[in-house]
């Protein structure tokens, strides 16, 4: 079955510098793979898709990439603030058959000091 | 405002006696899903649905129920809970089920005692 991994250990990270988070995934290639951002006690948020034909995505602070031969997305977010602190999920999607089969990582904890 | 509302937002029970957790979204999405939530495992997903009327299990269907009788309408129901089942609780919604993004409701914190 497929395994997603990404660090289990919190992620610290001083104010204004550029965060790098990464999601390893083991054995077939998703068709498309999701981020989202997860604050204590709430739903997760979306944030950003990324398809497997796609190399990279931008969005304001926000950048995905996505490498199918390495079979790791990295997501970086860029001056980074202390109110970006949460846990980031990534998620991967196949496409075909009916379901989305949307998988989710355990999530990263980022935590921005002041 | 576009969203995902569950209900409870916190629910203690005994063991064995059935409830239900709602699911409605406002956004005309056929695609609704729902997830538990537990430390060290993630997200995992319980019931899917396609559309209305199509139901199917996800990966920890155990234990539960789920039915689509309407669109917006997506119910949780645990026939006869256990503790194992303490958890949290997210509904979610995508407009297709094929690569749109997930809205989430905001949880349902269920402890079965």
């Amino acid at each position: 079955s497929q395994k997603i991994e990404q660090n289990s250990e919190a992620l610290n990270i001083q104010e204004g510098k550029t965060a790098t988070l990464t999601c390893n995934y083991t054995n077939y290639s998703p068709a498309y793979l999701q981020w989202y951002r997860q604050d204590p006690g709430r739903g997760p948020v979306f944030l950003l898709l990324i398809r497997e034909n796609e190399k990279e995505k931008r969005k304001e602070r926000l950048k995905v990439t996505f490498d199918t031969t390495l079979k790791q997305s990295l997501f970086h977010i860029t001056a980074s603030q202390p109110a970006d602190s949460a846990t980031y999920l990534c998620a991967l999607g196949y496409s075909g058959g009916g379901a989305d089969g949307l998988t989710f990582g355990k999530g990263t904890h980022l935590i921005i000091q002041p | 405002e576009a969203q995902v509302t569950q209900n409870p937002r916190y629910l203690i029970t005994v063991t064995g006696k059935k409830l239900t957790v709602t699911c409605s979204q406002n956004m005309n999405h056929e695609y609704m899903s729902w997830y538990r939530q537990d430390p060290g495992l993630g997200l995992r997903q319980i019931y899917y649905s396609m559309n209305v009327e199509v139901t199917d299990k996800g990966d920890v269907p155990e234990g539960y129920k789920v039915s689509r009788k309407e669109k917006r309408n997506f119910p949780l129901i645990l026939e006869s809970p256990s503790p194992n089942q303490t958890s949290l609780y997210f509904c979610a919604s995508s407009l297709s089920g094929q690569g749109g993004g997930y809205t989430f409701g905001s949880g349902t914190r269920l402890t079965v005692v």
